[in-house]
């Protein structure tokens, strides 16, 4: 099944406590970014992929890092969470050729 | 830069009525148009999109018509069900990039 997997869905953890969220997808998508939603704000977004070991920023960068290592993954990584971060995240891919984006369930964040 | 406006919600309809949630653009060149979907707890998925002036993307009793000239994808239906109650946002992909820019949402509730 065509899917882009999240991990992990939930979280909760305290100011500074490095994390990672993966995301991997199995469509052998060239194109990989990561969103935030909040409340009002709709969907923003913090890096994308166009493919491996080419990132770049988003529109809300700031706190966080990834990497692209391989096609199917590109873990968002945070090394020092703040309460500022608490949000729901998606990670989303798409095929070149293909217009529309392929989601994650998403992985809600809570920093204490 | 490329923005894009939906009505605010909630929208509260009650089943069998008609739906409308308004959206507008702005933006350089051709995007292409999108309607993404929301159900409770889950990932966004794609609802229906549109590549060109005049197109009409459809998908489960919902429609929207790319209009240039007054730069709108409405998203309507014409008698909703309760299994409709989500999220819906508009959004669009520039010309030639891999960027997907997002309306805040519209949440949507239907009584039965």
């Amino acid at each position: 099944e065509a899917q882009v997997t999240q991990n992990p869905r939930y979280l909760i953890t305290v100011t500074g406590k490095k994390l990672t969220v993966t995301c991997s997808q199995n469509m052998n998508h060239e194109y990989m970014s990561w969103y935030r939603q909040d409340p009002g704000l709709g969907l923003r977004q913090i890096y994308y992929s166009m493919n491996v070991e080419v990132t770049d920023k988003g529109d809300v960068p700031e706190g966080y890092k990834v990497s692209r290592k391989e096609k199917r993954n590109f873990p968002l990584i945070l090394e020092s969470p703040s309460p500022n971060q608490t949000s729901l995240y998606f990670c989303a891919s798409s095929l070149r050729e293909l217009r529309e984006l392929f989601f994650g369930e998403g992985s809600r964040l809570t920093v204490l | 830069g490329d923005s894009v406006t939906q009505m605010e919600g909630p929208v509260t309809l009650s089943e069998e009525a008609f739906l409308t949630i308004n959206c507008t653009y702005t933006a350089t060149g051709y995007p292409s148009l999108f309607w993404y979907v929301q159900y409770p707890g889950e990932g966004l998925q794609l609802l229906l999109k549109a590549t060109k002036a005049d197109d009409k993307g459809s998908n489960k009793g919902f429609e929207a018509t790319y209009r240039k000239e007054t730069t709108s994808f409405h998203l309507e239906k014409g008698s909703v069900q309760v299994s409709d109650s989500a999220v819906y946002f508009c959004a669009l992909k520039d010309t030639g990039g891999f960027k997907t820019i997002f309306g805040a949402g519209t949440r949507l509730f239907v009584k039965a």
